[in-house]
């Protein structure tokens, strides 16, 4: 079993390009999330879907764009990349949503992006 | 959202117990507490989660009091491999919508 898997695990951008970070889990879960973790910083919520065709802002939403493409598949994307979007970004997966279980995340492996 | 407080850092040696406590003052009627560990360059991994009492796995325990404004998770005898950042979770037990992480807790374990 893959359980969340995250493209590209690096990437440099140069301020103002746009890229498309991927997300996609094997394990059918329900909810997804994107998630960001600054050096020596914990991590702040992106964007979450909480179901397929669903989509909400987290704590620091400005200057992404996220698309649910079906059930596996979570996208995160950059449209005009700055600098302060130089961090680590985190895939995670949830099955919460069909049964009564609470904050068991699954999480990618990582996408370290830095934008110059 | 219940707001979670813990300590920036600890540490400990090898072979002790370590206890690291997380107040969510604000915690609402179905929301579970969990815990997360994190390694360098890794996502966080799940640990254990709870409602309420204690709760044992084969890695920790949770002890959570009456009242659940906070929590304790306990780590038997430590190793060096123990070493992470240690996260503490509140959500809802019927909506994982917003799961928001605190700054967490750096254990450091020396020999």
């Amino acid at each position: 079993n893959a359980g969340v898997t995250q493209t590209p695990k690096f990437q440099v951008l140069k301020t103002g390009q746009s890229m498309t970070l991927q997300c996609a889990q094997d394990m059918n879960h329900n909810s997804m999330y994107w998630y960001r973790q600054d050096p020596g910083m914990g991590l702040r919520l992106i964007y979450y879907s909480a179901s397929e065709g669903t989509t909400d802002k987290g704590e620091v939403p400005n200057g992404y764009n996220v698309s649910r493409l079906n059930k596996r598949e979570f996208s995160l994307r950059l449209e005009s990349a700055a600098p302060s979007q130089t961090s680590v970004y985190f895939c995670a997966s949830s099955l919460a949503g069909v049964v009564q279980i609470a904050g068991e995340l699954f999480f990618g492996e990582g996408s370290r992006l830095t934008v110059l | 959202l219940a707001k979670t407080t813990q300590p920036i850092s600890m540490d400990s040696y090898e072979g002790q117990e370590v206890n690291i406590t997380c107040s969510h003052n604000n915690i609402a009627t179905n929301d579970y507490i969990t815990w997360y560990q994190q390694f360098p360059s890794q996502g966080p991994r799940f640990i254990i989660q709870g409602y309420k009492t204690k709760v044992t796995n084969e890695v920790a325990s949770l002890f959570i009091p009456a009242d659940r404004k906070s929590s304790t998770l306990s780590l038997p005898r430590v190793s060096l491999s123990d070493t992470a950042v240690y996260y503490c979770l509140v959500g809802r037990s019927y909506n994982t919508d917003k799961l928001i992480f605190g700054t967490g807790t750096r254990l450091q374990v020396f020999p």
